[in-house]
């Protein structure tokens, strides 16, 4: 079957650079989404990556390799509001609109 | 342009009542979808709907049903509810240049059942 993998948590302190890992296991592979979600909140997307490499949105960043099936969430300058849940999320090889979600990794940003 | 808007947004249930809970979205998306979140864990796909008037299981459907009612709404109706539906259920559409890969999500529907 598919799965991903997260690490469950990870603490950073304000201003830092953190690194959220994600590394998957499919038969066919689309593409690598990021979602955010805040403690009692609705996810909301941040990136998507189809191809190898780096996608840069602001202090968020995204990167893929297929060859390695593993890719990063890099945050910058972390901020309090930062502190969040992260997902990472593939299409489900049963089917163009099935996704599968990681379990995700929990955010905390120390002042 | 509210988005994604699901009610209610609390419910509590006894064993074995049913419910429906609703979905609407405002973004013209042909699909949409259905999630349940347990404390602590991902998303799991309950149900989706890739344009109207098409209906497919996902991950964990048993216990529920859907209607894709119209373009803008996918409702989940839950027959006999369990304590072990209780969760959160977000709604969710995509329809972007991304699709798939990029879904809006409602604010969530908490559900107790006891």
């Amino acid at each position: 079957g598919q799965s991903l993998e997260q690490p469950s948590e990870v603490t950073a302190v304000e201003g830092a650079i953190v690194q959220i890992n994600c590394t998957y296991q499919t038969s066919g592979f689309y593409g690598l989404s990021w979602y955010q979600q805040h403690d009692g909140g609705a996810p909301t997307f941040l990136s998507y990556n189809a191809l190898d490499g780096l996608e840069e949105t602001g202090r968020f960043s995204s990167f893929l390799s297929r060859s390695d099936s593993y890719g990063y969430l890099l945050l910058q300058e972390l901020q309090m509001k930062d502190s969040a849940s992260y997902f990472c999320a593939v299409r489900d090889q049963g089917g163009t609109y099935k996704y599968i979600f990681g379990t995700g990794t929990r955010l905390k940003v120390l002042a | 342009n509210a988005g994604v808007t699901q009610t209610p947004k609390f419910q509590v249930l006894k064993t074995g009542q049913s419910m429906t809970l609703q979905c609407a979205q405002d973004m013209n998306h042909n699909s949409m979808y259905w999630y349940r979140q347990d404390p602590g864990m991902g998303l799991r796909l309950i149900y989706y709907s890739a344009s109207e008037g098409t209906t497919d299981k996902g991950e964990v459907p048993n216990g529920y049903n859907v209607s894709r009612l119209n373009k803008r709404e996918f409702s989940l109706r839950l027959e006999s509810a369990a304590p072990s539906q209780t969760s959160v259920y977000f709604c969710a559409s995509s329809g972007g240049e991304r699709g798939v890969y990029e879904q809006y999500f409602g604010p969530g529907t908490r559900l107790t059942v006891t």
